[in-house]
């Protein structure tokens, strides 16, 4: 039973460039939450996808946008990137009838020179 | 909006010595959460609260919710080694989705 996946582990990309980030969730769960994480700190809530649709979205700016596709999995999509973005990005799936319990993938690092 | 704090940020045991981090909410919270990070790793599950005054047991870790249900504990008896990474709870309000984290306790533990 495969857990979380997310690709690609690390990437590098410059300012006001366009990033995609993506997520498959543990087999038999429906909802994916994404995550940033910036270092020492404790993962902050980007927004969280169920049936394709954005359910919960935390305070970040609309150039973080997403999608959930008919197979549950996920896109993370950042545009015009400031430095401020880089951290690690991590998805975490539940599935909605758990009390929102969350399995975490390993993260996708993410540095903007 | 909601916030979630967490004392302390650090902490360096001897290996054997008792090891506690507590987390405070803003509101009240639905339930509460919490997860070990290793160095380099990525959060991992430990246990969900859920009933006002709840005290759950994983061996040498005791979870406490607090009455009002805005802050909680977690206690690490006789540190191992092992017990080494950030320990983070997360709360959640209402029925909202969304799962606000503390900025984590990092505990060291020296043989």
């Amino acid at each position: 039973d495969a857990g979380v996946t997310q690709s690609p582990t690390h990437l590098i990309k410059t300012r006001g460039q366009q990033v995609t980030l993506r997520c498959s969730p543990k087999s038999g769960h429906d909802t994916v939450s994404w995550y940033q994480q910036a270092l020492g700190q404790g993962p902050q809530f980007i927004f969280q996808y169920y049936e394709e649709e954005e359910r919960q979205r935390g305070n970040f700016p609309d150039r973080f946008s997403g999608h959930q596709f008919p197979n549950y999995s996920s896109e993370l999509n950042v545009n015009a990137l400031l430095l401020g973005d880089s951290a690690l990005y991590l998805c975490a799936s539940s599935f909605r009838g758990q009390g929102n319990i969350q399995y975490f993938g390993a993260g996708t690092r993410l540095s903007v020179l | 909006g909601q916030q979630v704090m967490q004392i302390p940020q650090y902490q360096h045991v001897q290996e054997g010595e008792d090891f506690t981090t507590y987390c405070n909410s803003s509101t009240t919270l639905s339930n509460i959460q919490w997860y070990k990070q290793r160095p380099g790793g990525h959060p991992v599950f430990l246990i969900q609260l859920v009933k006002s005054g709840e005290v759950k047991k994983q061996k040498r870790l005791t979870f406490q919710f607090g009455e009002a249900k805005k802050n909680s504990s977690l206690h690490i008896t006789a540190t191992q080694t092992t017990d080494v990474g950030t320990y983070f709870c997360a709360g959640k309000s209402g029925n909202t989705g969304k799962l606000i984290f503390g900025q984590g306790t990092t505990l060291q533990v020296k043989p």
